[in-house]
C-alpha cells in the first residue's frame, strides 16, 4: 500500500482557498487518491477521489500531476464550518485492500 | 444513503470485562472494518473482512478479535478489556475497494 504524508495542521482566515498537498511516491499504476474529512466526535466522511489531472466536485477540487507522485485537495472560500482533519489515502482499485489512514492535516479556519 | 450503526456511543467497562462492539450496516456492503483513533496516532486499522466469516488483521489486532457471522454485521471483541483500549473505535463498510462509509463512532472507557 503506498504511504502517504501530509503536513500536520494549516491554519486559513475564512473565504481564503486552501490547498491540502499530499505526497505518495510509491503509489501503484491502479491505486485511486481518495480524501476523508473528519469532524470531531465523527466518522471521516468521503470527500473526493481521482486517478489524474483535476476532479471537481461541489466540495472540493482534487489536483494530481501525471507522475501522480502526489496530489492536492483545494478547498475553494472555506468557512468555519471546514475545520476538521482531511486525510488521503492511495486506494487500490482492485482487490481486497484494507484502507491505512496516517495522521491526517488538521485545518483550522479563523474568523 | 449508506447508513452504519454503532450499538453504543459511549460505553464504559472495568478492567477485564468481555466487551462487545456491534456494527450494522444496511447497504449490502461486501467490506467491514474496524478502526480505532486516538490522539496524535490518527486511525489505525484493527481488523477488516471482505466476506461473511472472512477477516483479516490490520495493524493491531492484538488485544481484539471480530466475528462476522451476516454480511450486515461485524462485531469487535475485547476478550479482557484493559485501560490502554480507552479509546474511540469506528467502524466503517464499503463496496469492493470503494469509499469508505464509517459510523459515528463508539467511545470505550476502561477503568
Amino acid at each position: 500500500l503506498a504511504k502517504t504524508t501530509q503536513p500536520i495542521s494549516m491554519d486559513s482566515y475564512e473565504g481564503q482557498e486552501v490547498n491540502i498537498t499530499c505526497s505518495h511516491n510509491n503509489i501503484a499504476t491502479n491505486d485511486y487518491i481518495t480524501w476523508y474529512q473528519q469532524f470531531p466526535s465523527q466518522g471521516p466522511r468521503f470527500i473526493i477521489q481521482g486517478y489524474k489531472t483535476k476532479v471537481t466536485n461541489e466540495v472540493a477540487s482534487l489536483f494530481i500531476p501525471a507522475d501522480r507522485k502526489s496530489s492536492t485537495l483545494s478547498l475553494p472560500r472555506v468557512s468555519l464550518s471546514d475545520t476538521a482533519v482531511y486525510y488521503c489515502l492511495a486506494l487500490r482499485n482492485s482487490g481486497n485492500t484494507p484502507l491505512v489512514f496516517g495522521k491526517g492535516t488538521r485545518l483550522s479556519v479563523i474568523a | 444513503d449508506v447508513k452504519v450503526t454503532q450499538s453504543s456511543r459511549y460505553l464504559v467497562k472495568r478492567t477485564g470485562e468481555k466487551v462487545f462492539l456491534e456494527c450494522v450496516q444496511d447497504m449490502d456492503h461486501e467490506n467491514m472494518f474496524w478502526y480505532r483513533q486516538d490522539p496524535g496516532l490518527g486511525l489505525r486499522l484493527i481488523y477488516f473482512s471482505y466476506d461473511v466469516k472472512m477477516k483479516e488483521k490490520g495493524d493491531i489486532p492484538e488485544g481484539y478479535s471480530v466475528s462476522r457471522e451476516k454480511k450486515e454485521r461485524f462485531s469487535l471483541i475485547l476478550e479482557s478489556a484493559s485501560t490502554n483500549q480507552t479509546s474511540m473505535y469506528l467502524c466503517a463498510s464499503s463496496l469492493r475497494d470503494r469509499a469508505l462509509h464509517f459510523g459515528n463512532g463508539t467511545r470505550l472507557t476502561v477503568t
